[in-house]
Formats: C-alpha cells, sequence, structure tokens
C-alpha cells in the first residue's frame, strides 16, 4: 500500500485564521479523500480531491470554507478557511487506486487541530 | 448518499471468545466493503476487505461475510486476544469505489 506523509500532525491556530494541511503520497494514486475525524466519532467525508480540477464536496461541506488542491497524482492540500472552535478535529487524508490488484485505501497520520 | 449503520457500538468479550461486528448500507450499487482497526491516538488501518462478487473472505483470526441480497456485512473475530482492543469502522464504497462512507463504529474491548 502507499505510504502518505501528512503534516502539520498537529496544530493550535486562532479563530479566524487559516490552516493549509498537506499530503504526499509515495506513489501516483487514482483517489484521495479528505476527512474529518471528531474526538470519539466516526469518519467524515468532507470531499474527494480530483486531480486537475475542483473537488467533489459532500454535503454539508463548501469550497470556500475547505478549498483543496490535488496539482498532481500524488500530493493534495486542504485548507480550513476562517477558523472557529468547532474547526477543532482531527484531519485525515485517504488515498487508494481501485485498478490495482491488491489496493487498499490507507490513511494519513493525521493533523490534530485545536481553533482558540 | 449512502448510509452505513453498525451495531453494536461497544462490545465487550473474554480473550479467548469471538466477536462479530455488523454493519448495514443503503445504496445497492456499493461493491466494495473494507473494515478498519484504529487504536487510541492513531489512524485506522486497513484489517480486511472483500468485493461485492465474493460472499467470504478470511484471513487468519478475522473473516468478512457480506450478503448483497440484504445489503450487510459482518466482520468475525475468532480467538480474541488484548491487542484485538481497540474502535473498529465500517465502510461501504460508492460507485466505481470513488468514495467511501462509514459507520459510526465499534469499541472491542477483549478482557484478560
Amino acid at each position: 500500500s502507499a505510504v502518505i506523509s501528512q503534516k502539520p500532525s498537529r496544530d493550535i491556530c486562532q479563530r479566524g485564521t487559516s490552516l493549509t494541511i498537506q499530503c504526499q503520497v509515495d506513489s501516483q494514486v487514482t483517489m484521495m479523500f479528505w476527512y474529518r475525524q471528531q474526538p470519539g466519532q466516526s469518519l467524515t467525508l468532507i470531499a474527494t480531491a480530483n486531480q486537475g480540477s475542483e473537488a467533489t464536496y459532500e454535503s454539508g461541506f463548501v469550497i470556500d470554507k475547505f478549498p483543496i488542491s490535488r496539482p498532481n497524482l500524488t500530493f493534495s492540500t486542504l485548507t480550513v478557511s476562517n477558523m472557529s472552535p468547532e474547526d477543532s478535529s482531527i484531519y485525515l487524508c485517504s488515498v487508494g487506486d481501485p485498478d490495482r490488484a491488491n489496493y487498499g485505501y490507507t490513511f494519513g497520520s493525521g493533523t490534530r487541530l485545536t481553533v482558540v | 448518499g449512502e448510509n452505513v449503520e453498525q451495531h453494536p457500538s461497544t462490545l465487550s468479550v473474554q480473550e479467548g471468545d469471538s466477536a462479530v461486528i455488523k454493519c448495514t448500507y443503503s445504496d445497492s450499487a456499493s461493491n466494495y466493503f473494507p473494515w478498519y482497526k484504529q487504536e487510541l491516538g492513531k489512524r485506522p488501518q486497513l484489517i480486511i476487505d472483500i468485493r461485492s462478487n465474493v460472499g467470504e473472505k478470511k484471513d487468519q483470526r478475522i473473516a468478512v461475510t457480506l450478503n448483497k441480497t440484504a445489503k450487510h456485512f459482518s466482520l468475525h473475530i475468532t480467538e480474541t486476544q488484548p491487542e484485538d482492543s481497540a474502535v473498529y469502522f465500517c465502510a461501504a464504497s460508492g460507485y466505481n469505489f470513488n468514495k467511501f462512507y462509514f459507520g459510526s463504529g465499534t469499541k472491542l474491548n477483549v478482557k484478560p
């Protein structure tokens, strides 16, 4: 499976500011996703990062709040904009490639965000 | 979109016993069903998965079964060990594996 480097691993941010999270993969992957996981909760899909085009957002998530870039098949960023304490959560990228015989969708190590 | 329901939310078993976690999904087009284990403070790790053209898959002490007609799938862990204690999540893919929707999670506690 792919090796994912996600950073930063954690950050404490002031409300009203923005934070950009990076996800770097060691090989080209077809699919990249961004999830949010609040403490003790399940994983909620924010969006699918599409290479060379706008991300596909899930209901309840909008581009102005969570802009996503994916300039190539190994890299993506998620920005959390105009942060409020409600944005405090763990953000994870996930990658996979359904065209490979034994693929498995793996997760980055996560970014623990605290907004104060 | 897909709706995945997972039961039970917590499960406590004695070491050596079996554990079963069940999930149902709503979208009949879903065709890939992975299971993840998440230990405290760590990322979810894929432990087993099954595609819609297979009814059962086994990997050592772990097995997954799928009933497409009833739209449910289950994780079976035999001979549980304390290191199996974690939160387990099921997931279902949308068409063409383009996204995953997760169940609410099951906290498994294996008592030594």
